[in-house]
């Protein structure tokens, strides 16, 4: 069955590094990968979607790319701010299914 | 435009008792899911629906029914509740297949 893994529970960086966040995946590549940002007792948000045929996106801070060889996406956040603390969670979505299926998500803390 | 909206957002069960989760969007999405997330283990896929009068099951459905008799509601429904269901259920929407899932805020749930 198809897996997801984000690398790691938690990820500790300085106030203005850039915070590098990994999701691989098992098996066949999705048609889109998405990256929300969840705060604690809140629901997600959406942040950035990235399509199979393409290899990078950036909105503001925020970069994603998507290596379907390496069946891996990075999602980065440049000048990092304490603000953007919080729990980020890659999903996968596929051609032929209607599901989104989610990673476990990486606790990101950023220390002024 | 409160987007999705879950009731109750807290609630305490004893094992064998029911309950229904109701989730309500008012964007007119078509496709309409259920999450449950648990420490460590991200959000689960439990069932979803593609349309009015339509449901499907996700990864995690023993244990749960779903109803989408309108188009903006999506019940959850456990009929005989279990210690092993207790955790934060999460519903969220999409306008189309293969976009960015708008969430609510959850309904944490307590199987005693």
């Amino acid at each position: 069955s198809q897996k997801i893994e984000q690398n790691s529970e938690a990820l500790n960086i300085q106030e203005g590094k850039t915070a590098t966040l990994t999701c691989n995946y098992t098996n066949y590549s999705p048609a889109y990968l998405q990256w929300y940002r969840q705060d604690p007792g809140r629901g997600p948000v959406f942040l950035l979607l990235i399509r199979e045929n393409e290899k990078e996106k950036r909105k503001e801070r925020l970069k994603v790319t998507f290596d379907t060889t390496l069946k891996q996406s990075l999602f980065h956040i440049t000048a990092s701010q304490p603000a953007d603390s919080a729990t980020y969670l890659c999903a996968l979505t596929y051609a032929n299914n209607n599901d989104m299926r989610f990673g476990a998500g990486t606790r990101l803390t950023v220390k002024p | 435009n409160a987007g999705v909206t879950q009731t109750p957002k807290f609630r305490v069960l004893k094992t064998g008792q029911s309950m229904t989760l109701l989730c309500a969007q008012d964007m007119n999405h078509e496709y309409m899911y259920w999450y449950r997330q648990d420490p460590g283990m991200g959000l689960r896929l439990i069932h979803y629906s593609v349309g009015e009068g339509t449901t499907a099951k996700g990864e995690v459905p023993d244990g749960y029914n779903v109803s989408r008799l309108k188009k903006q509601n999506f019940l959850l429904g456990l009929e005989s509740a279990a210690p092993s269901q207790t955790s934060v259920y999460f519903c969220a929407s999409i306008p189309r297949v293969h976009g960015e899932l708008f969430f609510g805020e959850g309904s944490r749930l307590t199987v005693l």
